[in-house]
């Protein structure tokens, strides 16, 4: 598609619940991050793919959250037994492989407003 | 650890005036630093910076990058209400991860 596409938009879930949210980037971006923010925050990093490798999910707040992208493209973030504190927009980003010479542009998703109830 | 630190955190300005907004940070193996507006949910790319002295400019949105100094300006002229958002100001660090900042709120008032 023309841009980074998420799924849900918008998601309430009863605390305890499973929650997986969907990120398709833009085709033949190598990268992919997942960011929390919360109301009133800047984005927070949680973690980063390069194709289906995770090499970076140093921001990943807890066990119970868990991210995966089996085929190098949509991506799934999953939260086990949401807690309040998980209440936020959880974004999507993707970028084309990185440049060394010349930093990179990443683009982002409209996010999955999380409400955790 | 890596920080990014936005200010003001808020402005509230008429339209036609002219703002600046700063950015400054503390990196470990600096690669970029970018510019995001963010009305609804996502933030919207305005400028990647990696040279420190040289403009980018679009429109009447303009930045530079003091390396120096370790900061950035995001300067507004002539503001129009349209320009209401969260200015966030993104450093990329080590891997391709950006730091954030919290962000400006720019109010812009007819």
């Amino acid at each position: 598609g023309a841009g980074v596409s998420q799924s849900p938009r918008y998601k309430v879930a009863k605390r305890g619940q499973d929650v997986a949210l969907r990120c398709d980037p833009i085709s033949g971006h190598v990268s992919l991050f997942w960011y929390q923010q919360a109301l009133g925050q800047g984005p927070e990093f949680l973690t980063y793919f390069q194709n289906e490798a995770q090499l970076d999910k140093s921001g990943l707040p807890s066990d119970r959250f868990f991210a995966e992208r089996p085929e190098g493209s949509v991506s799934t973030l999953k939260i086990q037994r949401t807690q309040q504190e998980d209440s936020a927009v959880y974004l999507c980003a993707s970028s084309l492989a990185h440049n060394k010479n010349s930093g990179n542009t990443i683009y982002f998703g409209e996010g999955s407003w999380l409400t955790v109830v | 650890e890596d920080k990014v630190v936005q200010s003001p955190l808020s402005l509230v300005v008429h339209e036609g005036d002219t703002v600046t907004l700063n950015c400054s940070y503390e990196v470990t193996n600096f690669r970029s630093l970018l510019w995001y507006k963010q009305e609804k949910k996502a933030p919207t790319f305005l400028f990647m910076l990696t040279s420190s002295g040289i403009e980018k400019k679009s429109g009447r949105l303009s930045s530079i990058l003091d390396k120096k100094e370790l900061s950035s300006i995001l300067n507004i002229t002539a503001t129009q209400t349209g320009d209401s958002a969260i200015y966030l100001c993104a450093v990329e660090a080590r891997s391709e991860k950006l730091v954030f900042g919290k962000g400006t709120k720019l109010t812009v008032n007819p």
